[in-house]
């Protein structure tokens, strides 16, 4: 089992909130990421990280951003939630050597309404 | 631009026959190729890693192939049970992060 924890797994909030989806890891990893899962689709990366103070976005264009103060924690921040933010957020870390096997988080299933 | 195909249809077995699962890639050359597995509403699990230079790899019941020629893999699950039930995805990988496949829905009837 991967010791790495998301907050909240569901969440159901209104148009125009402010949200911040919570991701830690206890395993030391230097990198991590954020996809984007619709149901029964691929995973989308979104957002990733080489280590503290370093973010960069992925392939899926987002309106989230994202912050690497700490190790151990990643997490994801929309300023003003939309319908279309609807969707399965997972996280994952890697160890940061060449291959990159990701441990993944349990999500958090976003609903906006 | 880079592409990964895996069956969008639902692979449907029954329990004790073996299980194969095809990953096609375009426009990767992959150092490795990972094969995790997805619960519905979990993030995916992490099961085998195969390198460039690897013909198969094997762990336990399942085995896995890589023909770079070909452009690719081959997921073998043995003696499957309805616990294997779950969508299997191939992500190839190198000096870049690696990119998932959309996943094979694998159902093993009892």
């Amino acid at each position: 089992e991967a010791d790495i924890y998301q907050t909240p797994r569901y969440l159901v909030i209104g148009t125009g909130k402010k949200i911040t989806l919570e991701c830690s890891q206890t395993m030391g990893h230097d990198k991590m990421y954020w996809y984007q899962q619709d149901p029964g689709m691929e995973l989308h990366l979104i957002h990733y990280s080489y280590g503290v103070n370093s973010t960069e976005k992925g392939d899926l264009s987002s309106e989230s951003t994202v912050s690497r103060i700490r190790t151990e924690h990643f997490p994801l921040t929309l300023e003003s939630a939309r319908p279309s933010h609807t969707s399965q957020y997972l996280c994952a870390s890697s160890p940061g050597q060449v291959q990159e096997t990701q441990y993944f988080g349990p999500g958090t299933r976003l609903l906006v309404l | 631009s880079q592409k990964i195909e895996q069956n969008s249809e639902a692979l449907n077995i029954q329990e004790g026959k073996t299980a194969t699962l095809t990953c096609n890639y375009t426009n990767y050359s992959p150092a490795y190729l990972q094969w995790y597995r997805q619960d519905p509403g979990r993030g995916p699990v992490f099961l085998l890693l195969i390198r460039e230079n690897e013909k198969e790899k094997r762990k336990e019941r399942l085995k896995v192939t890589f023909d770079t020629t070909l452009k690719q893999s081959l997921f073998h699950i043995t003696a499957s049970q309805p616990a294997d039930s779950a969508t299997y995805l191939c992500a190839p990988g190198g000096s870049y992060i690696p990119t998932f496949g959309r996943g094979t829905s694998l159902i093993v009837h009892p």
